[in-house]
């Protein structure tokens, strides 16, 4: 099982928007509604963001939304803040004996 | 509250074992499905492998399978890594986290355990 494709780096001022791709296949994120999105600052543990595509855990802000078309899924973060510098990482259940599938993670800067 | 403590990483030669604890509490661990994921230095997230509530299901990451094995024991909240034949490539922090659906997400995560494989 490959691991699911995202840029390697975002960016973007305070206040805008960006969104981050995560491209699998038709036998992961194109078969499932189940994508999730960790963030991870730098030196801790991943934080998870968005669940089965884009519902929210409690406490994660509403600036945080996730979708999905075909075999890509993608999470966007708007009106962003210095506090949201981290990297991301989107994961999909794969439906076989390898079970679960990472991206490669995308660094994301607020300038 | 939900938590996760790893422990029992260090440095250990190759081909030799090691085995990592994660200790669980704040929720009732013998109802929930855990999953070992690692990431090696500078890298991304790689999953590991899973074990269902009970036990009775595990599945494994191809690098990995052969010589890893996942446990738990629920009587004592504990999940294991037993990690065997470790090469270099197996150098990474690894994180304990708890699944939700069977592969679904992970919800909570540990602070991570380094291993590191040098001779």
């Amino acid at each position: 099982q490959s691991a699911l494709t995202q840029p390697p780096s975002v960016s973007g001022s305070p206040g805008q928007s960006v969104t981050i791709s995560c491209t699998g296949a038709s036998s992961d994120v194109g078969s499932y509604n189940r994508v999730s999105w960790y963030q991870q600052p730098p030196g801790t543990a991943p934080k998870l963001m968005i669940y089965e595509v884009n519902n929210r855990p409690s406490g994660v802000p509403d600036r945080f939304s996730g979708s999905k078309s075909g075999n890509t899924a993608s999470l966007t973060i708007s009106g962003l803040q210095a506090e949201d510098e981290a990297d991301y990482y989107c994961s999909s259940y794969t439906g076989s004996s390898t079970f679960v599938v990472f991206g490669g993670g995308t660094k994301l800067s607020v300038l | 509250q939900v938590q996760l403590v790893e422990s029992g990483g260090g440095v250990v030669q190759p081909g030799r074992s090691l085995r990592l604890s994660c200790a669980a509490s704040g929720f009732t661990f013998s109802s929930y499905g855990m999953h070992w994921v690692r990431q090696a230095p500078g890298k991304g997230l790689e999953w590991v492998a899973i074990i269902w509530y009970d036990g009775s299901k595990k599945y494994y990451a191809d690098s990995v399978k052969g010589r890893f094995i996942i446990s738990r024991d629920n009587s004592k909240n504990t999940l294991f890594l037993q990690m065997n034949s470790l090469r270099d490539e197996d150098t990474a922090v690894y994180y304990c986290a708890r699944d939700r659906g069977a592969g679904n997400y992970l919800d909570y995560w540990g602070q991570g355990s380094l291993v590191t494989v040098s001779s």
